[in-house]
């Protein structure tokens, strides 16, 4: 069972938002540590997709951005891509300075 | 250009010793820490530790304190991570990446298939 909970997966057509929550507690997301998100693309290694909460790495589209709030952070995607299909990981750290990952969320593009 | 390249895949017997590299090029590898990430078969990524070459500081994730060595020769720019005795369980594929400004893994490796089976 993973630190932070992120839901199994996700879904939606193209064109739609959808949203993938990442939930933490106060020895981590809530101790104000930052949240990171990564995209993992069939059969590759993950992507750096948003970094200190809602930044984007040079190459991201403004089509992906992040939030935070209390213990928890999220990743939207708008107008949404058949390339957008992957599993999106949220990953913060802890109050004993070790990093932790969410479960994943599998984003089907119907 | 930052680039992570890592050693080739393993087929390894449970009980004998591995250790698996991630060279680092385009950029001042003593400056930055590494990690190591964990992807086992069909599951998410599970973060293992990472490594300061500068002085080879050293942090464990408590799943992996223990069971795994991470190290680093910062003459040739190389990070490690190492078993002792491999077991069935430790079938993944395992990832380096540098730990960037701000705790992130900004750059990643191609990955490394390890696969323990008698």
């Amino acid at each position: 069972q993973s630190v932070l909970t992120q839901p199994p997966s996700v879904s939606g057509a193209p064109g739609q938002r959808v949203t993938i929550s990442c939930t933490g507690s106060s020895s981590n997301i809530g101790a104000g540590y930052d949240v990171h998100w990564y995209q993992q693309l069939p059969g590759t290694a993950p992507k750096l997709l948003i970094y200190g909460n809602s930044n984007r790495p040079s190459g991201v589209p403004d089509r992906f951005s992040g939030s935070k709030s209390g213990t928890s952070a999220s990743l939207a995607i708008t107008g949404l891509q058949a390339e957008d299909e992957a599993d999106y990981y949220c990953q913060s750290y802890d109050s004993s300075l070790r990093g932790v990952f969410g479960g994943g969320t599998k984003l089907t593009v119907l | 250009e930052v680039q992570l390249v890592q050693s080739g895949a393993e087929v390894k017997k449970p009980g004998e010793s591995l250790k698996i590299s991630c060279k680092g090029s385009g950029y001042s590898f003593t400056s930055y820490w590494i990690g190591w990430v964990r992807q086992m078969p069909g599951k998410g990524l599970e973060w293992m530790g990472i490594i300061y070459p500068g002085d080879s500081d050293t942090r464990y994730s408590p799943s992996f304190q223990g069971q795994v060595t991470i190290s680093a020769d910062k003459s040739i720019s190389t990070a490690y991570l190492q078993w002792s005795s491999l077991k069935a369980s430790d079938t993944a594929m395992y990832y380096c990446a540098r730990h960037g400004d701000g705790d992130v893994f900004d750059y990643w490796g191609q990955g490394t298939l390890v696969t323990v089976s008698s």
